[in-house]
Formats: C-alpha cells, sequence, structure tokens
C-alpha cells in the first residue's frame, strides 16, 4: 500500500544548528502537509504544499515539495529550544480521502 | 478557533471491555478522522467519516468500530479491548471544502492502557 516514510527518525543538534527531515512517498502525491507535535501535545499543522517545486517559508523554517511531487523536506535555521518537538509530513491516500502520516522526525535541542 | 474535544485523556480498562472513545469539534466539519499514535510508528488511521452515518476504513481497522450520528461526533469503540490496543488515540477534523486538502485539527489525544 501507499507509504510515507521520513528520515531521519531522531535528530539532535545543539542549539543554533540547523536541523532537516525528508519526506518521500512511494506515490506522486497531489499534496503534502507538515505537522509539529510538542511533547506531551498533539499535532498541530504547519504548512501546506501543493505545487511541484514549490518553495514556502516560515520565519526560520523552509519547506520544499520535489519537482516529482514524491519527496519533500523541512528544514529549520538555527535552531532554538522551543523548536523541540517530533515533526511528521503526511500525504492523501490514493483514493484522496484521508491524510496518511509519516512516522516522524523526533527533535531534541540542547543548549 | 476550531476545537476538537475528546472525552477522556487517560483511560484504564481491563482485557474484554467494551471502551467508548468521543470526540466532539464545534467547526462544523465534515470530515472527522480516528488515529493511534504508538512510539516508532506514528501515526496509523484506523477509521474516518466524511459525513453522517458514513465511514471507511484506515489502515488499521480490525478490532474497532466507528459510529457518527451526529456531524460534530465522531466515536471510537473498542468492542472487547486487549493489551495490543494500548496505546494513544487521537481524533481529528477537517473542513472538505476549498483548495487543497484541508489541514486536520487533533484533539488532546485519549491515552487507553488495556491491562
Amino acid at each position: 500500500g501507499q507509504q510515507v516514510m521520513q528520515i531521519p527518525q531522531y535528530q539532535h543538534v545543539q542549539e543554533g544548528e540547523d536541523f532537516t527531515t525528508y519526506c518521500n512517498s512511494s506515490t506522486t502525491l497531489s499534496n503534502i502537509q507538515w505537522y509539529k507535535q510538542r511533547p506531551g501535545g498533539h499535532p498541530v499543522f504547519l504548512i501546506q504544499l501543493v505545487k511541484s517545486g514549490e518553495v514556502k517559508k516560515q520565519k526560520r523554517l523552509t519547506f520544499q515539495f520535489g519537482e516529482a511531487k514524491k519527496n519533500s523536506s523541512l528544514h529549520i535555521t538555527a535552531t532554538q529550544t522551543t523548536d523541540v518537538g517530533t515533526y511528521f509530513c503526511a500525504g492523501l491516500n490514493q483514493a484522496g480521502t484521508a491524510l496518511i502520516f509519516g512516522k516522524g522526525t523526533t527533535l531534541s535541542v540542547s543548549s | 478557533d476550531v476545537k476538537v474535544t475528546q472525552s477522556s485523556r487517560y483511560l484504564v480498562k481491563r482485557t474484554g471491555e467494551k471502551v467508548f472513545l468521543e470526540c466532539v469539534q464545534d467547526m462544523d466539519h465534515e470530515n472527522m478522522f480516528w488515529y493511534r499514535q504508538d512510539p516508532g510508528l506514528g501515526l496509523r488511521l484506523i477509521y474516518f467519516s466524511y459525513d453522517v452515518k458514513m465511514k471507511e476504513k484506515g489502515d488499521i481497522p480490525e478490532g474497532y468500530s466507528v459510529s457518527r450520528e451526529k456531524k460534530e461526533r465522531f466515536s471510537l469503540i473498542l468492542e472487547s479491548a486487549s493489551t495490543n490496543q494500548t496505546s494513544m488515540y487521537l481524533c481529528a477534523s477537517r473542513w472538505s471544502g476549498g483548495a487543497g486538502t484541508g489541514e486536520l485539527f487533533f484533539g488532546e489525544g485519549s491515552r487507553l492502557t488495556v491491562l
């Protein structure tokens, strides 16, 4: 079945370092969404990418959607302790009815 | 702000018990979802509903059923709880109209322990 894969599973950085998580789908995606889950919290929507090759920025976060619409990345510049959490990507299932989530990348930041 | 409310944050049940997890959203969203979250496995879709009385199986429906009698309420039912259903259960809703897929709004989660 359709799979959305994310790497790495865990990443530890020093505060101020950059961080990137990658998302790959086994099928072409109509769009991709990114969510952040803080420790003890629930996933919160960050952004949606729709167009091939799309790049969007939110302050220190940069989101990219691949040209083939099968991969995506989230890059955080100069991480802060507030960036700690698990980042999930999600794409529509083949029927177009529900989101399938990657397993997430858990980011820890030491100051 | 959209609010998705799950009835219980923490539950402890015994093997074989029937368990009801309730979810209510206040934004008139058509679509509602139940996911379970386990360490290292991410969020896995159990069931979803795109309208009242409609339901669709997700990736892991075995051992679960759902009910959507009213638009704002989506219930997850474990007919006979088993220890492998110990997990965090997350309810979500979204509006189905407009461009794109529509973001999911999640509840706070219900952590179920089955002994």
